[in-house]
């Protein structure tokens, strides 16, 4: 089983390029998000979906868009990059909130 | 809102040693609770969870943890650490299905020989 798969693994931006880190699971879980890792802060929520066609901001949305036009795939889109999204990303999908959330491996995301 | 507390941000215990991360947790109806594992370079994968059915909960690799309502505690215990057990541990929530789930700031536990 691929459970879910994170693409790209790192990432070099420059200031006010755009890019779209993906995330598709093949468990057919209903909820996915997107969390982004810093020191210090632990996980933090950007955007989650309890669904194909539904999605709300997390507590960090500012800079970021989703949609979920499919159940497998929850694509998080950095509309003009910034060196405060230097980061690690982590996509995640479940069933619901209240069971297990299978994590991907992470995009290692660098703004310079 | 809910939300998660984890103090101190790194543990260090011997090997052999009684491993116990503290996590206390608020939350407005009664919650679902979490321990997941980070290892280096990887993602997260769970440890255990609580859903009310037991308070008491045991999880893989030999950690447990114990819900205590009256303390809002959710803490996670290990009778005796080894090496491999050095990672970062986070606790998280949630309140129901379609609730968000919030983690903690996480634990770095390191092990000494």
């Amino acid at each position: 089983n691929a459970g879910v798969t994170q693409t790209p693994k790192f990432q070099v931006l420059k200031t006010g390029q755009s890019m779209t880190l993906q995330c598709a699971q093949d468990m057919n879980h209903e909820y996915m998000s997107w969390y982004r890792q810093d020191p210090g802060m632990g996980l933090r929520l950007i955007h989650y979906s309890v669904g194909a066609g539904i999605t709300d901001q997390g507590e960090v949305p500012n800079g970021y868009n989703v949609s979920r036009s499919t159940t497998e795939d929850f694509p998080l889109r950095l509309l003009s990059a910034a060196p405060s999204q230097t980061s690690v990303y982590f996509c995640a999908s479940s069933s619901t909130t209240t069971t297990e959330a299978f994590f991907g491996q992470g995009t290692r995301l660098t703004v310079v | 809102a809910q939300s998660v507390t984890q103090l101190g941000s790194h543990v260090s215990v011997s090997e052999g040693a009684l491993v116990l991360l503290r996590c206390n947790y608020s939350s407005s109806v009664p919650p679902y609770l979490f321990w997941y594992v980070q290892y280096p370079n990887q993602g997260l994968q769970l440890l255990l969870k609580y859903t009310s059915a037991a308070t008491l909960v045991k999880g893989i690799n030999g950690f447990e943890a114990e819900f205590k309502k009256s303390e809002t505690s959710f803490h996670l215990t290990k009778p005796s650490a080894h090496m491999r057990d050095a990672a970062e541990y986070f606790c998280a929530v949630s309140t129901g299905a379609n609730s968000k789930l919030t983690f903690g700031k996480g634990i770095t536990l390191s092990v000494r020989p």
